[in-house]
């Protein structure tokens, strides 16, 4: 198995709402990441798991809230968001350590909108 | 801090017409250099990975090439299927030593 599968594709959401975008992979990849991506832009990191632990969380509102139950699970659950968070949610993994230099592998994304 | 920067921005191809992507990158101490092809709607796909001036990668109709400034990936002959959003990202010693820093893209339509 060689991808990232995302769900759901396309979301819509109220500002009041809570949901959860998941992520899931079966490589053996130990690094996780969680981008966002606003149309004609490059991903812009959010959040990595190392080995299961959050390792960097790039300044990101406490509305948007990570979790890694396991090393091929990824969570990203949502509260209380605007309307600009409305983007594509990238997952994506990747090896670490003598992986670094391995490209990641990207899920299809989560289309998020918000109204 | 590294930089990647694209050009062109846009460009548009005729099927058979073939043509070089450039990314130009600011970097301390390279790590390697990736580019992804992206389809609208749809999560970036690996192509290559890059790591040192000299170095040549293929893949079907793609060649990418590195210097120590700049990386081009060339086209030849490109069919309309070639058609998507083309980043590259590079990753230094800087900061985390496995994130990468991505460029804006380049959009790439061939039209047939």
């Amino acid at each position: 198995d060689t991808e990232v599968t995302q769900t759901p594709k396309h979301l819509v959401m109220g500002m009041t709402n809570k949901k959860s975008l998941k992520c899931e992979q079966h490589m053996g990849h130990r690094a996780m990441y969680w981008y966002k991506q606003k149309a004609k832009k490059p991903p812009e990191l959010m959040f990595v798991y190392s080995y299961e632990k959050l390792s960097i969380n790039e300044s990101v509102p406490s509305r948007f809230s990570p979790e890694c139950p396991n090393s091929s699970l990824l969570n990203l659950h949502l509260h209380a968001l605007q309307p600009e968070d409305s983007a594509l949610y990238l997952c994506a993994s990747s090896q670490v350590g003598t992986g670094e230099n391995y490209g990641y592998t990207f899920g299809s994304g989560t289309r998020l909108t918000v109204v | 801090e590294d930089q990647v920067t694209q050009s062109p921005e846009a460009l548009r191809l005729q099927e058979g017409e073939s043509s070089s992507l450039n990314c130009s990158y600011t970097v301390s101490g390279l790590r390697g250099l990736f580019w992804y092809r992206q389809d609208p709607g749809k999560g970036p796909e690996f192509l290559f990975t890059l790591y040192s001036a000299g170095e040549e990668k293929e893949k079907e109709r793609l060649k990418a090439t590195l210097t120590k400034k700049e990386s081009f990936l060339h086209i030849t002959a490109p069919k309309p299927e070639d058609s998507a959003t083309y980043l590259c990202a590079v990753r230094g010693l800087s900061g985390g030593s496995y994130i990468p820093t991505f460029g804006r893209g380049t959009s790439l339509i061939v039209h047939p």
